[in-house]
């Protein structure tokens, strides 16, 4: 669920080094998921999504990997660039909307 | 449009002023939500419209907020009697009729209230 009130959890990475961003989520009968990058001063934008009856898919350099047992939501960024520092955030449906975690802020360092 | 448009990108206001927030969404979205975001916070949810249903108001913290929407097209979110608290960016996004899939989003409206 939302984290709202809390700051958020800092990653810090390596250039070129692959980051790992975690999610948990609470209603166990969400069947749909997604990750969104927000960038300072801009909306958050799509990044990847997957479904329930997937436990991995693959983009251009991210992944998403899902843990239905334990309702654990991973993203992957591999050879992380400076562009990549951002605000991370995932979702899951929950009846009719998407209910989105606290988000997590990536430093990539040069 | 090509995207989820919000205006104006940046109000300052004094406290007690009235303010309304602007959102067109992606033509042929049927849903549309609002949230606001604190500094360095994440995305809280304010309301939620489908269609032609009742709106989802779950999420509107106080009775100075309320939010309106036209068919299935603008949507203005308005806050009476602005309090500093009030300080965020409210985001608006908006997506298909499937219920709960992704969302694209406007890229906010910063309001600050002195």
């Amino acid at each position: 669920g939302e984290s709202v009130g809390l700051h958020l959890p800092t990653l810090s990475v390596q250039e070129g080094d692959n980051s790992i961003i975690n999610c948990a989520y609470s209603n166990s009968a969400s069947d749909y998921f997604i990750w969104y990058k927000q960038e300072s001063g801009k909306g958050p934008q799509f990044i990847i999504d997957i479904r329930s009856n997937m436990d991995k898919r693959q983009g251009q350099r991210v992944t998403v990997l899902l843990n239905k047992t334990v309702k654990h939501l991973s993203l992957q960024i591999a050879a992380t660039q400076p562009g990549d520092s951002a605000v991370y955030f995932c979702a899951s449906n929950a009846g009719n909307m998407l209910t989105f975690g606290g988000g997590t802020r990536l430093m990539v360092k040069p | 449009g090509a995207g989820v448009s919000q205006s104006p990108s940046n109000k300052v206001t004094e406290k007690g002023k009235d303010v309304e927030l602007r959102c067109d969404p992606i033509s042929g979205h049927t849903a549309l939500y609002w949230y606001r975001q604190r500094l360095g916070q994440g995305l809280e949810f304010l309301i939620y419209f489908q269609g032609n249903s009742a709106p989802d108001k779950s999420g509107l913290p106080s009775d100075r907020f309320s939010a309106e929407r036209t068919g299935e097209s603008v949507s203005t979110l308005t806050i009476q009697r602005t309090q500093q608290e009030d300080s965020a960016v409210y985001l608006c996004a908006s997506s298909t009729d499937t219920p709960g899939e992704k969302l694209f989003f406007g890229s906010g409206t910063q309001l600050s209230v002195l």
